[in-house]
């Protein structure tokens, strides 16, 4: 079974700055997707950023990129110039290719920024 | 729909109580997933539908729990006998289909507490 980790539960920076939140994960699968998801206190999961593991390149969404380094099992996730809109808990999520094609989610990062 | 909407927003019962809590997908999403939030934690797999069909309830966690999904649009999530620790935001999300590199589009959730 597939896990993913985020040894991080909360994490501040300030305004403008930039922060990274890690994300590890196992997996014995060679074809599989990475993403980052945003909850505010809305609840709603909202999508960040989405890796696809068979491209080396990393994934840019405007302010939010990740470096992902496939043998290393890692997927950060970078913010630049950190918005006070950034605030939210943020969930590593994995996802198969093959077969059973749920998310399995880590435990969340709770990013703090300070104005 | 534009969005995954969900009702109830939130709901109290009582212990040894029934409950429905329903999703509506997005219009044209033949998957649709339920997910168990408990407090501070990550979401947790329930129960994946390709279609009306379950086509994995491997997250279930016990027969109190069951999910239906009759004419292949609508879901319905059942608990029978309420206990305590059932006390979780419920969240569904939808997706054009199974394959990995559809996105899921998740809803705010429902809000259960078990008194």
């Amino acid at each position: 079974a597939q896990t993913v980790t985020q040894s991080q539960p909360e994490m501040s920076v300030q305004e403008a700055e930039t922060v990274t939140l890690s994300c590890t994960y196992d997996t014995s699968e060679s074809d599989y997707y990475l993403f980052w998801y945003k909850q505010p206190p809305s609840r709603q999961m909202i999508l960040v950023i989405r890796q696809e593991a068979y491209k080396q390149q990393n994934a840019t969404e405007n302010r939010f990129s990740v470096n992902f380094q496939k043998a290393a099992k890692s997927f950060s996730l970078k913010i630049s110039d950190s918005q006070l809109g950034d605030a939210a808990m943020y969930f590593c999520a994995y996802r198969s290719n093959f077969g059973n094609e749920k998310l399995t989610f880590g435990t969340g990062t709770r990013l703090t920024i300070i104005p | 729909g534009a969005g995954v909407s969900q009702t109830p927003s939130n709901k109290v019962t009582e212990k040894g109580k029934y409950v429905e809590l329903r999703c509506d997908p997005i219009s044209g999403h033949t998957a649709l997933y339920w997910y168990r939030q408990s407090l501070g934690q990550g979401p947790e797999f329930l129960i994946y539908f390709q279609g009306t069909g379950a086509a994995d309830d491997s997250g279930l966690p016990n027969d109190r729990f069951f999910a239906v999904r009759p004419e292949g649009s609508v879901s319905t999530l059942k608990i029978q006998r309420t206990e305590r620790g059932d006390s979780a935001v419920y969240l569904c999300a939808s997706s054009l289909g199974g394959n990995g590199a559809n996105v899921l589009t998740f809803g705010a959730g429902s809000r259960l507490t078990v008194l």
